[in-house]
């Protein structure tokens, strides 16, 4: 089964430290994008990317996070000095090129990161 | 801003009941819409996607578009307990190649 992978599942960091969350879209999807759920809130877009391009960021706080799909390798969402307020689940999803029909996105388990 | 606006809920629905899901959007511009089903503790999965005014069936499944009134909506027929779980709608402009607008998500209960 090809469906969108994330690891790590659960990810515990203390105040400070760094957070890299990876991400392999599905087989033949080259379209990769990061959302963010905070506890008892919905779904929040952050960042698009293409293969070595970001397309739109507008959802991505200015200020310790940052994201990459490079040519080979999954895309990552990095989270420096994290805080605990970045406590959250992480998604990604992806989806085939874009076109007429809509472009449907497909999620993965996501990262659970917990900030002590 | 775009944004995307569901009941809370919970909704409560008796087994074998239709279920109705209703969504209003802000944004004109956009053009597809998704419904996706949460569990508690997973991630979102793809229900049904609509493009064009009127009718989408699929299954025990219809989804729902008036663009005119900015509204979407996602009915379930024949409701099972595994249905239960919140539901969350998303708009996208134009192809649906860009990030997703949630709303917030309608937790929905089947009685057994």
């Amino acid at each position: 089964n090809a469906g969108v992978m994330q690891n790590p599942r659960h990810l515990v960091r203390r105040r400070g430290q760094e957070a890299r969350l990876r991400c392999s879209p599905m087989k033949g999807h080259s379209h990769v994008y990061w959302y963010r759920q905070l506890p008892e809130e919905g779904l929040k877009f952050m960042v698009y990317l293409q293969k070595e391009n970001i397309i739109d960021e507008s959802g991505m706080p200015k200020e310790r996070f940052s994201a990459e799909f490079p040519k080979e390798g999954p895309s990552i969402l990095r989270i420096q000095q994290v805080v605990r307020g970045d406590s959250a689940a992480y998604f990604c999803a992806s989806s085939r090129d874009s076109g007429a029909g809509g472009d449907t996105q497909y999620f993965g388990p996501g990262t659970r990161l917990t900030v002590l | 801003q775009k944004e995307v606006e569901q009941n809370s809920g919970p909704l409560s629905v008796p087994e074998g009941a239709i279920a109705s899901l209703n969504c209003t959007y802000s944004d004109r511009g956009s053009q597809s819409f998704f419904w996706y089903r949460q569990y508690s503790g997973k991630s979102p999965e793809l229900i049904m996607f609509i493009y064009s005014n009127g009718d989408k069936e699929d299954g025990r499944f219809t989804a729902q578009l008036n663009k005119a009134s900015q509204y979407v909506s996602l009915l379930i027929r024949d409701s099972q307990p595994s249905d239960s779980a919140t539901y969350l709608c998303a708009g996208a402009l134009g192809g649906g190649a860009d990030g997703l607008t949630f709303g917030k998500g309608t937790h929905l209960i089947i009685q057994p």
